[in-house]
């Protein structure tokens, strides 16, 4: 089955204290991206992907790190987290082919983050 | 810059009343426009997409979505929403051209349904 797989789904944390989600997808897409939802905002792009070694960042980069060492994998780095990054993320991953910008989203089932 | 405005926050409808979901987007380019829907709990997931064509497009469980360029809109409707439709729904572009390859969603919208 074609999905994008995050995890963990819940995470509680203290300040400071440096945490890694995963992100993995299984569809060979190039794109990938990750994204916090936060109540009355939508979605914020954080960073994203074109491809293997080549990231760039979003709307609301600061205090985040990703990586991008395999296709599949896309893991969103917090190394110090701080409370007013508790929120709800999400990974997700688009096909290139055909133009990128024809390609819908495929969503992970999210990370819901609470840093204290 | 570019960004999408979804028009209302919250909607409470009855089972079987018409919806109409508001999405305006500021944007000159070539744009291919979407709708995501987020069951509660859930992942996002796309109801619907524009690309090119009939500006009325028709995406899974009734409903549709029409593209009017002059007003840089699209609207999402379905004639007689169900308790199952529920959710939160998402109005997003991507923008072709803007070098940062990225999508642009609207806030969102809460319909709840009452049975």
């Amino acid at each position: 089955e074609a999905q994008v797989t995050q995890n963990p789904r819940y995470l509680i944390t203290v300040t400071g204290k440096k945490l890694t989600v995963t992100c993995s997808q299984n569809m060979n897409h190039e794109y990938m991206s990750w994204y916090r939802q936060d109540p009355g905002l939508g979605l914020r792009q954080i960073y994203y992907s074109m491809n293997v070694e080549v990231t760039d960042k979003g709307d609301v980069p600061e205090g985040y790190k990703v990586s991008r060492k395999e296709k599949r994998n896309f893991p969103l780095i917090l190394e110090s987290p701080s409370p007013n990054q508790t929120s709800l993320y999400f990974c997700a991953s688009r096909a290139s082919e055909g133009g990128w910008y024809n390609s819908p989203l495929h969503f992970g089932n999210g990370t819901r983050l609470t840093v204290t | 810059a570019q960004s999408v405005s979804q028009h209302n926050h919250h909607v409470i409808l009855s089972e079987a009343a018409s919806l109409e979901l508001g999405c305006n987007y500021s944007y000159g380019g070539t744009v291919n426009l979407f709708w995501y829907v987020q069951y509660p709990g859930q992942h996002l997931q796309l109801l619907l997409k524009y690309f090119s064509g009939d500006p009325l497009v028709k995406g899974i469980k009734g409903f549709e979505a029409e593209f009017i360029k002059s007003k840089f809109s699209f609207n999402l409707r379905k004639p007689s929403v169900q308790w199952s439709d529920t959710a939160e729904y998402f109005c997003a572009v991507n923008a072709a051209g803007t070098g940062g390859f990225k999508t642009i969603f609207g806030a969102g919208t809460r319909l709840f349904v009452k049975a």
